[in-house]
């Protein structure tokens, strides 16, 4: 089944405790990128990558580092976590624009 | 900069009725238009797509939507709404930049009356 697989699900961290949020696909796309989803605040792109190797800022990249050494991987990096990042992450993949991009189930993070 | 806008937070509808969701673009180029649906505790789910030719889109689940250059619109539009239905529907807008960027709108969400 073609699908974007995040883990973990749920996480809850505390303050400044590195963690990563994994995230692969099977579908063979160039594009990836991650979102965040809160209320009020509707859905921004964190990062995106166009390819191994080539990743770049979206809209609210503070806070997060990502890698591209696979092209089925594409995990998200709290290096310091902070209260103000608990949030629904996404990841999400693309073949081209026109496609759109499927999403995966989404990460609740909650950091305190 | 691309936009999007979903002028209704919230609709109620009863089952069987008829089911109409605004979405109004701004984006400077012909463009990759984006209707996704969202039930709790889910990702979110492709219903349709716009990006060329015939400007009245079918989608899954019964959907369609309608691209309106001179209004900059994409209504979906369902005739029967189930149940199932129930969710939070999101339009975006897409761009060959930024990694092929999503915008997304604010987001509807859907109630249905038994």
């Amino acid at each position: 089944e073609a699908q974007v697989t995040q883990n973990p699900r749920y996480l809850i961290t505390v303050t400044g405790k590195k963690l990563t949020v994994t995230c692969s696909q099977n579908m063979n796309h160039e594009y990836m990128s991650w979102y965040r989803q809160d209320p009020g605040l509707g859905l921004r792109q964190i990062y995106y990558s166009m390819n191994v190797e080539v990743t770049d800022k979206g809209d609210v990249p503070e806070g997060y580092k990502v890698s591209r050494k696979e092209k089925r991987n594409f995990p998200l990096i709290l290096e310091s976590p902070s209260p103000n990042q608990t949030s629904l992450y996404f990841c999400a993949s693309s073949p081209a624009a026109r496609y759109g991009y499927t999403f995966g189930s989404g990460t609740r993070l909650t950091v305190v | 900069a691309q936009s999007v806008t979903q002028p209704d937070i919230h609709i109620t509808v009863s089952e069987g009725a008829s089911l109409e969701l605004r979405c109004n673009y701004s984006y400077g180029a012909t463009p990759y238009l984006f209707w996704y649906v969202q039930s709790p505790g889910q990702g979110l789910q492709l219903l349709l797509k716009y990006f060329s030719g015939d400007t009245l889109v079918q989608g899954i689940k019964g959907f369609e939507a309608e691209f309106k250059r001179s209004q900059s619109s994409f209504n979906l539009r369902k005739p029967s709404v189930h149940w199932s239905d129930a969710a939070e529907y999101f339009c975006a807008v897409g761009a060959t930049a930024a990694g092929n960027k999503l915008t997304f709108g604010g987001g509807t969400r859907v109630l249905v009356k038994p």
